[in-house]
């Protein structure tokens, strides 16, 4: 099955740092969606980006589908960007909806 | 207000019983999933359902069972043939399975003492 891969596993920012994260994942994909997980639990929707540049505020993300990564951008960081950043796939056939997680980027923003 | 909810918030069980974990939405999406978190993790599809009275095992069945009689509805059964039950359990749906986004509920905490 299609494996993801993110990068860094751990970042440590002083507020106001920029930082990119990134996601390889090893073949095709229908589906790329960048999650953050909150302190409770609770996993934010960030983006839905197979493909192509969004941008919301100070974050942003691009997927480049034919080189198989995606890069979640966030500018200018806030003690609130503290948490952890998912990247999930859905590949494949089958259509099942099926997301892979990567293990995931354990962002601390210092103030 | 559109959501999904879970409940309990926090379920403790003793060894060998069975406990139920309630997910509901009222997005009027078709899909919904049940994903289990370990510690340090990303989360591993349990089930899904991609339509009322329809549901397929994902990567990890063993030890759960589940049930769709109603579309905004998809409850959790862990079952004592799961054999480390203790994790964060995180339901999600979308507007129909494959190539669309998905969304959680906030989730539940289970604990086997």
């Amino acid at each position: 099955g299609i494996q993801v891969e993110q990068s860094p596993p751990d970042l440590i920012l002083q507020e106001g740092a920029n930082s990119t994260l990134r996601c390889n994942f090893s073949d095709s994909v229908n589906n790329l969606q960048w999650f953050h997980q909150n302190p409770w639990g609770q996993l934010i929707n960030l983006f839905y980006i197979p493909s192509g540049t969004k941008q919301n505020g100070r974050l942003s993300a691009t997927t480049v589908a034919t080189e198989r990564y995606s890069l979640l951008y966030i500018s200018s960081s806030q003690t609130t960007d503290s948490g952890v950043y998912f990247c999930a796939v859905e590949g494949g056939s089958g259509n099942t909806g099926k997301l892979i997680f990567g293990q995931g980027t354990t962002l601390q923003v210092k103030p | 207000d559109g959501g999904i909810t879970q409940s309990p918030k926090y379920l403790f069980r003793k060894e060998g019983q069975n406990v139920t974990l309630s997910c509901e939405q009222n997005l009027n999406h078709d899909a919904m999933y049940w994903y289990r978190q370990d510690p340090g993790q990303g989360l591993r599809l349990i089930y899904y359902s991609q339509i009322v009275n329809d549901f397929q095992k994902g990567d990890i069945a063993e030890g759960y069972s589940v049930s769709r009689e109603k579309k905004e509805s998809f409850p959790l059964t862990v079952t004592s043939a799961q054999k480390n039950p203790t994790a964060f359990y995180l339901c999600a749906s979308s507007i129909r399975s494959s190539y669309n986004e998905q969304f959680f509920g906030p989730g539940t905490r289970l604990t086997v003492l």
